[in-house]
This record gives C-alpha cells, sequence and structure tokens, in this order.
C-alpha cells in the first residue's frame, strides 16, 4: 500500500537558515510526489510536484525538492528561512486507480526564529 | 481565473443534524476531491467525483456521501452528525489537460459539532 512519513512533526529554524523537511514515500509504482503549504485556517497551496521528468523540482517561494528513487525520499528544501515561510508542510501521493486520489503525511509544521 | 471555492466557510450543527457542504471547482476543471482535516487524524481522503460519477472512496461510513452535478460542482452531506465529524472539510479540484495531476484546494470548510 502506498504510504507517506514526514520525519518530524515539527521543525524550528532561525531565520536566514536552511529549511529542510523530510518526506519518504512507499508507492509500488512510479509515484506523483508533491508538497504543499498551508497557512492557519486556509485550504492547501501547491509548493511543487514532481511527476518523473526531473529529479530536482523547483517550487514557489524558493522551495525546491530532491526525488530519489534509491532512498524512496522527497525532501524539501530551502536555502534561506523567511518568517513568512512559518506554516504546515505536507507531503503528498497521488495515486491513479481509474482516477486519482491523493495520501497526504501527516505535515511538519515549520517554525521561524527571528 | 477564480480559484475553488467553498461554502459555507463556518458551520456549527448538533449532534444527529445533517448537513451540506458546497463546493465549485475552478473552470474547466472535471474531477473534484474531498478531504477531512482534524488535529489527531490529519488529511483523509473522503470521495473523487469525476463527471457526475464517484471514482474512488476513502474508508469512511455510510454518513459521508457527495454527488457532483453536470457544472462539476459537488456537494457532500454528512447525516446523524457525531462530535467527531468535527473538522475542516477541504475541496480540491483537477482536471487540466496539460496537468492532470494537480489538485487545487479551497479554502475549506470548518464544521463544528456540538
Amino acid at each position: 500500500a502506498q504510504s507517506v512519513t514526514q520525519l518530524g512533526s515539527h521543525v524550528s529554524v532561525s531565520e536566514g537558515a536552511l529549511v529542510l523537511l523530510r518526506c519518504n514515500y512507499s508507492s509500488s509504482v512510479p509515484p506523483y510526489l508533491f508538497w504543499y503549504v498551508q497557512y492557519p485556517n486556509q485550504g492547501l497551496q501547491l509548493l511543487l510536484k514532481y511527476t518523473s521528468a526531473a529529479t530536482l523540482v523547483k517550487g514557489i517561494n524558493g522551495f525546491e525538492a530532491e526525488f530519489k528513487k534509491s532512498e524512496t525520499s522527497f525532501h524539501l528544501t530551502k536555502p534561506s528561512a523567511h518568517m513568512s515561510d512559518a506554516a504546515e508542510y505536507f507531503c503528498a501521493v497521488s495515486l491513479h486507480t481509474g482516477g486519482f486520489k491523493t495520501i497526504f503525511g501527516a505535515g511538519t509544521r515549520l517554525f521561524v526564529k527571528a | 481565473k477564480a480559484g475553488v471555492t467553498q461554502t459555507p466557510r463556518y458551520l456549527i450543527k448538533t449532534r444527529g443534524q445533517q448537513v451540506t457542504l458546497s463546493c465549485s471547482p475552478i473552470s474547466g476543471h472535471r474531477s473534484v476531491s474531498w478531504y477531512q482535516q482534524t488535529p489527531g487524524q490529519g488529511l483523509q481522503f473522503l470521495f473523487e467525483y469525476f463527471s457526475e460519477t464517484q471514482r474512488n472512496k476513502g474508508n469512511f461510513p455510510g454518513r459521508f456521501s457527495g454527488r457532483q452535478f453536470s457544472n462539476s460542482r459537488s456537494e457532500m452531506n454528512v447525516s446523524t452528525l457525531e462530535l467527531g465529524d468535527s473538522a475542516l472539510y477541504l475541496c480540491a479540484s483537477s482536471g487540466l489537460a496539460v496537468d492532470p495531476d494537480t489538485q487545487y484546494f479551497g479554502p475549506g470548510t470548518r464544521l463544528t459539532v456540538l
């Protein structure tokens, strides 16, 4: 069965520091992988997605993620954190089963310290 | 282009009542998915509709149902509400030919069951 595991429910970084949010997946078929961000009282916004075109995916707001098949990972990074990056981040895998549904990880809340 | 809209944004009901939530997808999108988000269970897939047909269903009891209309608008209904149904209900649409796997989320409906 497909699943997504996000390591660390809370991550705290200082402003200007590297952001690294970890995501591992399990999938019996080549996956479509996504990172979404959710700000308080809002829906989810797509940051980036992997669909087998390139292993390094660049997204919005300076985020990027690298697909590593050998490690079944899709970690999200940003070189320099900004206060506005404080939010909850979700890794997700999309399954195609005659339609599709998306399985989300539990989420990682990012705190950015001044 | 207008995003996904959900109505109402907030709802308070009492146990035993029923509720109907509405979702209008992005123009041109034919797939609508519903998710329940709670602090304890995270984001859980409810069901997906495409061209008025349910294509996928998550592991929720039969009290949760949905439908999609010919204009792709969708509704979900929860009957005999329980306290545990209190959650943020998110709707997402997708279906552009050039980007069929990306889901765009609405702001959600916050349901409180008293």
